[in-house]
């Protein structure tokens, strides 16, 4: 069955260290992922898209890998702030137009 | 506005009732989707219209739901008979390109 996964444990880290936020899926084959933000009470906030033949993309303090080989991306926040707390959410090109499925997300926290 | 709006923001019904929850998307944007979102749990895909056409609903949960567009621009989702499993944020997103810009969503409580 296809299924997206990303880490249900909230994780909480000091500030200014690096967070590293976790997404595999499987059977699935996309042509590109994405990367949200959803703060509690509003609508998911598009981040990042990475494509099938990209490794890495940088915006900002933001990095984001793809390896489709081992069907993992990894989306990581450097010199992180208290206002990066947030829910993270990976989705993937899953069908016609722009059609996204969205992992369950992953809670962040940090810590002054 | 420049975002996409939904409406209301809340809903409080009671079982058995229908509900319809409103999306204006961003002005020009040719695709729309309706997502649901449960406590805790990740989004679900609904539906998907491109212009006024939907040529994927296949996330309906069952045919108490049902969604239309008009005039390329604003949907309405609607929920008939409602039932306690159907309280979620209903979140609408529309696009030009590949990224998805949502609304707020439409928080239902059936009680």
């Amino acid at each position: 069955s296809q299924k997206i996964e990303q880490n249900s444990e909230a994780l909480n880290i000091q500030e200014g260290k690096t967070a590293t936020l976790t997404c595999n899926y499987t059977n699935y084959s996309p042509a590109y992922l994405q990367w949200y933000r959803q703060d509690p009470g509003r609508g998911p906030v598009f981040l990042l898209l990475i494509r099938e033949n990209e490794k890495e993309k940088r915006k900002e303090r933001l990095k984001v890998t793809f390896d489709t080989t081992l069907k993992q991306s990894l989306f990581h926040i450097t010199a992180s702030q208290p206002a990066d707390s947030a829910t993270y959410l990976c989705a993937l090109l899953t069908g016609g137009g722009n059609k996204l499925t969205f992992g369950t997300g992953t809670q962040l926290k940090v810590e002054l | 506005g420049a975002g996409v709006s939904q409406s209301p923001s809340n809903k409080v019904t009671e079982k058995g009732k229908d509900v319809e929850l409103r999306c204006d998307p961003i002005s020009g944007h040719t695709a729309l989707y309706w997502y649901r979102q449960s406590l805790g749990q990740g989004l679900e895909f609904l539906i998907y219209f491109q212009g006024n056409s939907a040529p994927d609903k296949s996330g309906l949960p069952s045919d108490r739901f049902s969604a239309e567009r008009t005039g390329g621009s604003v949907s309405t989702l609607t929920i008939q008979r409602t039932q306690q499993e159907d309280s979620a944020v209903y979140l609408c997103a529309s696009d030009l390109g590949e990224t998805q810009y949502f609304g707020p969503g439409t928080r239902l409580l059936v009680l």
